[in-house]
């Protein structure tokens, strides 16, 4: 199964600021997934991103509080703007393969204060 | 819409014990089911998956069943250890669209020595 490294592996921030989450993987991938796990909570979907297209958001997701970047089959970066406590979650990117199914990156732990 | 529910919600076993945990879907047009693995402020690790063709999946002391029909599945643990104390999510991916994965509520287990 591929191999995803994602950071930062955690980090604490002021409100009002932006931080960039990473990922890389080891191999060539059509699509890569972003989800946030909020506190005590399951894993949402935030969006979707294709290299070469702007990204697919799922409903109350949107672009400027989100914005991601895919610029090649092996990276991408989600960036959470304006940050405020209430985003202060667990961001993770994950791939998908047929054979081994979804793989996820080791997750971002963001805390906003 | 697809919904995913898991129980129990917490399970606190002593070492040595055979558990179950159980997960149900509402929609049984699924393309696989996948059992994770989450331990506190990280990401995910795959267990297992299951396609829909398919009834089980084992792998050395996990056993996952698949009954698509019904919209249930289970994963069965034996002799259960203290570094099985994590918690445990099923998700499923559904046949039509892009490849979205909706997940479980997440059963948190805890093994005492």
């Amino acid at each position: 199964s591929a191999v995803i490294s994602q950071k930062p592996s955690r980090d604490i921030c002021q409100r009002g600021t932006s931080l960039t989450i990473q990922c890389q993987v080891d191999s060539q991938v059509t699509m890569m997934f972003w989800y946030r796990q909020q506190p005590g909570q399951s894993l949402t979907l935030i969006a979707t991103a294709n290299q070469g297209s702007e990204a697919t958001y799922e409903s109350g997701f949107v672009i400027d509080k989100f914005p991601i970047s895919r610029p090649n089959l092996t990276f991408s970066t989600l960036t959470v703007s304006n940050m405020s406590p209430e985003d202060s979650s667990i961001y993770l990117c994950s791939v998908e393969n047929p054979s081994y199914g979804y793989t996820f990156g080791s997750g971002t732990r963001l805390t906003v204060v | 819409k697809q919904e995913v529910t898991q129980i129990p919600a917490a399970l606190s076993v002593p070492e040595g014990e055979n558990l179950v945990l159980n997960c149900s879907f509402t929609d049984s047009a699924i393309y696989n089911l996948q059992w994770f693995r989450q331990d506190p402020g990280k990401g995910l690790t795959s267990l297992l998956l299951i396609q829909s063709s398919q009834r089980e999946q084992t792998s050395g002391r996990l056993n996952a069943s698949l009954d698509k029909s019904s919209g249930r599945s289970t994963l069965y643990i034996a002799a259960s250890q203290p570094g099985d104390s994590a918690t445990y999510l099923c998700a499923v991916r559904g046949v039509t669209g892009f490849q979205k994965l909706v997940f479980g509520t997440g059963t948190r287990l805890l093994v005492s020595p």
